[in-house]
């Protein structure tokens, strides 16, 4: 198994362009989430999905799209780039399980910088 | 969800153990520990997780008083490859995938 992947890993905007950071993950996982981490900082959630066709908000999703239209696939559209979304970006995957805790599985991270 | 408290930073020399603990004194009944960790700019690494009683696994062992308002991440014989960011997250089933990061505790495992 790949696990979660991310790409691109590194990419540079420039302010008003518009891109999509992609994830996937082939563990048949049913959860999906994406968060962002600024320098110095604790992760913080932008959306998330518990399946396919289902999304949620998290705490910072301004600016931020998503979709889900399979199991292995959440990308996060970024619609008009601003300098404050320069940040890293991480996207995680979760079983579902009969007890709800289990642990997330994080990608490597896509290091974007809006110019 | 209840909020943790965790040390900025720690040291512990190399093949020592590391005892990194964590308050969460405002823990409910159906909330879980996770401990995750953040290796230099890599992705968060989950650790381990607990709901009343301690645990163990390859990793780390978590140990959670008895009325659950503080929890210790053990990792029994650290090495530098250790060094890293902990994280302690108190999270309910519901909420498992809205994870909060705080700041965390800066592990710093010298020769």
């Amino acid at each position: 198994n790949a696990g979660v992947t991310q790409t691109p890993k590194f990419q540079v905007l420039k302010t008003g362009q518009s891109m999509t950071l992609q994830c996937a993950q082939d563990m048949n996982h049913e959860y999906m989430s994406w968060y962002r981490q600024d320098p110095g900082m604790g992760l913080r959630l932008i959306h998330y999905s518990v399946g396919a066709g289902i999304t949620d908000q998290g705490e910072v999703p301004n600016g931020y799209n998503v979709s889900r239209s399979t199991t292995e696939d959440f990308p996060l559209r970024l619609l008009s780039a601003a300098p404050s979304q320069t940040s890293v970006y991480f996207c995680a995957s979760r079983l579902r399980t009969s007890g709800g805790a289990s642990e997330q599985f994080f990608g490597p991270g896509t290091r974007l910088t809006v110019l | 969800d209840a909020k943790t408290t965790q040390p900025t930073s720690m040291d512990c020399a190399e093949g020592r153990a590391a005892n990194l603990p964590c308050n969460h004194s405002t823990i409910s009944g159906n909330e879980y520990v996770y401990w995750y960790r953040q290796i230099h700019s890599q992705g968060p690494q989950y650790i381990i997780h607990g709901l009343k009683n301690n645990e163990t696994n390859e990793m780390a062992s978590l140990i959670i008083t008895e009325d659950r308002k503080s929890s210790t991440l053990i990792l029994p014989h650290a090495t530098l490859r250790d060094t890293a960011v902990y994280y302690c997250i108190v999270r309910a089933p519901r909420n498992t995938d809205k994870l909060i990061f705080g700041t965390g505790t800066r592990l710093q495992v010298f020769p």
